[in-house]
C-alpha cells in the first residue's frame, strides 16, 4: 500500500472548519484513502473513505486532487469532541483488507 | 448491536505468566484483526482472519504470539510466556467484506506484564 504523510499536529478553533491534510504521492489507481480518527482512550473509528470523488457523510468530506496525490479531510464545524488522532490510510481493496496506521495528525480543537 | 467486546479491558501480569485476550466481533461480519498499539511503535496489525481462517499473521512478533478464531463470534490472542516488552493496548476489530470494509474497533485491552 503507498505511504501518506501527515502533519504531525494542528490546533483549530471550536464551530470553524478543520482542514486536514495528506499526501500519498505514490498512490495507484486501485488504491482507496480511508480516513480514521482515535479520541483518547478509545479504538479507532471509521470517518470517510474515497477513490477519485470527492465524498461526504454526517461526520466529515473527503476532498481528493484530480491527480490523486493529496487529499483533505474537512470536518466543518469543529467541536471540543473531535479531538484525536486522525489517520489518513491509503488501501487497495483488492490486496486485502489490511489497514497499515501511520502516525496520523494530532488534532487539538481549542475553545 | 453492542459493537465489538473485548475482554478483559485491564490485565496485569507478571513475566512469564501466560495471557489470553478475547474478542467479540460484530454479529455478521467475516473479516476479525488483532492491532496491537505502543506508544514507540504506534497501531500496528498483528494478524487477521476471514470466515475464521487466518489470513495474513506477518505482524506477529514472534512465536510467544498466537491466536485463534474457532467460529464467527469469537476469537482470542495468546501471549505465552509473556514479557515486560508486551505491555501494550490491544485491539480487535471486525469487518463486513460487503460493505465499504469499514472496520469496527473494540474499545481495547490494556496489558501490563510486570
Amino acid at each position: 500500500d503507498a505511504k501518506t504523510t501527515q502533519p504531525p499536529s494542528m490546533d483549530c478553533a471550536e464551530g470553524r472548519a478543520a482542514n486536514l491534510p495528506c499526501n500519498h504521492s505514490t498512490i495507484s489507481g486501485n488504491e482507496y484513502v480511508y480516513w480514521y480518527r482515535q479520541i483518547h482512550s478509545q479504538g479507532p473509528q471509521y470517518i470517510i473513505h474515497g477513490l477519485k470523488n470527492n465524498e461526504t457523510n454526517e461526520m466529515a468530506s473527503l476532498i481528493i486532487t484530480e491527480d490523486r496525490k493529496s487529499s483533505t479531510l474537512i470536518l466543518p464545524h469543529a467541536t471540543l469532541r473531535d479531538t484525536a488522532v486522525y489517520y489518513c490510510i491509503v488501501r487497495d481493496k483488492a490486496a486485502g483488507n489490511k489497514l497499515t496506521f501511520g502516525g496520523g495528525t494530532r488534532v487539538l480543537v481549542k475553545p | 448491536d453492542a459493537g465489538v467486546i473485548q475482554s478483559p479491558r485491564h490485565e496485569v501480569t507478571e513475566m512469564g505468566q501466560e495471557v489470553t485476550l478475547r474478542c467479540k466481533p460484530i454479529s455478521g461480519h467475516d473479516y476479525l484483526f488483532w492491532y496491537r498499539q505502543t506508544m514507540m511503535r504506534g497501531l500496528e496489525l498483528l494478524i487477521y482472519f476471514n470466515n475464521n481462517v487466518p489470513i495474513d499473521d506477518s505482524g506477529m512478533p514472534e512465536d510467544r504470539f498466537s491466536a485463534k478464531m474457532p467460529n464467527a463470534s469469537f476469537s482470542t490472542l495468546k501471549i505465552q510466556p509473556s514479557e515486560p516488552r508486551d505491555s501494550a493496548v490491544y485491539f480487535c476489530a471486525s469487518s463486513y467484506s460487503g460493505s465499504a470494509n469499514e472496520q469496527f474497533f473494540g474499545p481495547g485491552t490494556r496489558l501490563t506484564v510486570l
